[in-house]
């Protein structure tokens, strides 16, 4: 149980160009998810918290109209990078939770995306 | 907010032998202190973690102890073999976030 899935797995685009990235909950309600980002051989760095039906919240230094958070439904949430540049390239990460978050709540986390722009 | 610091950043053992990671955080109010296990080219997995009100848990080779005085936790795997080679992360939860300390590199050479 608790399974978290993204696609695509691996993606590869052109400088200037637009990618979306999904995360689903496959086997449970997700009312809260995260985006991650993580650089190569560094930690991962909270991007955004998203509560199905409501906006986003971004973390300091995050533009949120170039990294659109859109949780639709319980059990989607999707990232698009907007007008990505070469310096946007990584691996993202999302999670979910399957309550409300509190502290100590676990999240599981998705198999990640492998981000290049070209 | 929260902070959290994570030694070594690189630890080579034999096989069979005991790895300690440890894992420092400086706000007090966090009390959810997981450890994850990241293999290349993949997300995140949760190995173990602990909250607030116990020093100490366990799960066969895996434990954790934490020491709130002192603001600072610790993975200890016993027993090591080559698959746990992987990048380990600490976190602590902060209110509504995860914050991850800087990981370590763990390889077991057979």
């Amino acid at each position: 149980g608790a399974v978290v899935s993204q696609h695509p797995s691996w993606v590869i685009c052109k400088s200037g160009t637009s990618v979306k990235i999904e995360c689903r909950s496959l086997d449970f309600q997700a009312t809260t998810m995260f985006w991650y980002r993580q650089f190569p051989k560094q930690s991962l760095m909270l991007m955004a918290t998203s509560n199905e039906g409501s906006k986003a919240t971004y973390e300091q230094g995050v533009e949120k109209d170039k990294f659109l958070i859109n949780h639709a439904s319980l059990t989607l949430s999707t990232l698009t990078v907007t007008s990505a540049h070469p310096e946007d390239s990584s691996f993202y990460i999302c999670s979910a939770t399957t309550a409300r978050l509190q502290a100590g709540d676990e999240q599981f986390f998705g198999p990640g995306t492998r981000l290049t722009v070209l | 907010g929260e902070n959290v610091e994570q030694h070594p950043s690189t630890l080579s053992v034999q096989e069979g032998d005991s790895a300690v990671i440890k894992c420092t955080y400086s706000d007090s109010a966090s009390n959810y202190f997981p450890w994850y296990k990241q293999e290349l080219g993949k997300g995140p997995q949760l190995i173990i973690d602990i909250r607030s009100n116990v020093g100490e848990k366990k799960d066969q080779r895996i434990a954790v102890t934490l020491n709130k005085t002192a603001k600072h936790f610790s993975l200890h795997i016993t027993e090591t073999q080559p698959e746990d080679s992987a990048v380990y992360f600490c976190a602590a939860s902060d209110t509504d976030k995860l914050i991850f300390g800087t990981g370590t590199r763990l390889q077991v050479f057979p």
